[in-house]
């Protein structure tokens, strides 16, 4: 099972919108709605922000939404704020050959 | 409210073997919804899965430490544990344990939540 792909940093204006992409292949992406982002400020333990793809946990902003196209999962942040400002992973299953999870190498956002 | 606690040495020896221990509080590990997981995460680097336990005793392992990783469940003291066998330095890591979710929709596990809070382990002569 090979990490999902994410960009190394993005950034945006308090307010803005931003996306964050995250993709895998047809084995594990593409054929679940089972993505999951993370949210993790440093030296923190992760939080779950989404799951299911698009899926908020009770306490979780609306202005966090989650999203799929083919073998790519999105997050988009709306409304930047301060605190906003972490590294972002996403998850997914990884396939029936090992019942796993495959993290994506993780997307350190800048509110500037 | 569901919580975790690593706990085990913050220092093993190269070609050691590490073990770390997760204390679930407020819930039991016995519920037939949930797997209980082990992740790590390298300094300044991301997340990698372990493993995953269900209740039941059965095991699921990365594929790239596979040969080297035992994770087990003990229903009665509410704890699951982690063996990390013929550590090198690249096994220094933040190792957390979380429950994973069962997805209901899916049948199949699914995303992590809680996570402990996480324990820094330095593998060093």
């Amino acid at each position: 099972q090979s990490a999902l792909t994410q960009p190394a940093s993005v950034s945006g204006s308090p307010g803005q919108s931003i996306t964050i992409s995250c993709t895998g292949t047809s084995s594990d992406v593409g054929s679940y709605n089972l993505v999951s982002w993370y949210q993790q400020h440093p030296g923190k333990a992760p939080k779950l922000m989404i799951y299911e793809g698009s899926k908020r946990p009770s306490g979780v902003s609306n202005r966090f939404s989650g999203s799929k196209s083919g073998n790519t999962a999105s997050l988009t942040i709306s409304g930047l704020q301060a605190e906003d400002e972490a590294d972002y992973y996403c998850c997914s299953y990884a396939g029936s050959s090992t019942f796993g999870a495959v993290f994506g190498g993780g997307t350190q956002l800048t509110v500037l | 409210q569901l919580q975790l606690q690593e706990s085990g040495p913050g220092l093993v020896k190269p070609s050691e073997t590490l073990s770390l221990t997760c204390t679930v509080s407020g819930g039991s590990i016995s519920s037939s919804s949930y797997y209980w997981g082990w992740i790590r995460q390298p300094p300044g680097k991301g997340l990698e899965w372990i493993g995953s336990i269900y209740y039941s005793g059965s095991t699921y392992y990365n594929p790239s430490l596979k040969s080297r990783v035992t994770i087990s469940v003990d229903t009665s003291k509410n704890q699951f544990s982690l063996k990390l066998s013929s550590v090198t330095a690249a096994d220094t890591a933040v190792y957390y344990c979380a429950r994973r979710e069962y997805s209901s929709s899916w049948y199949l596990p699914g995303w992590f939540d809680p996570w402990g809070q996480g324990t820094l382990v330095t593998v060093s002569s």
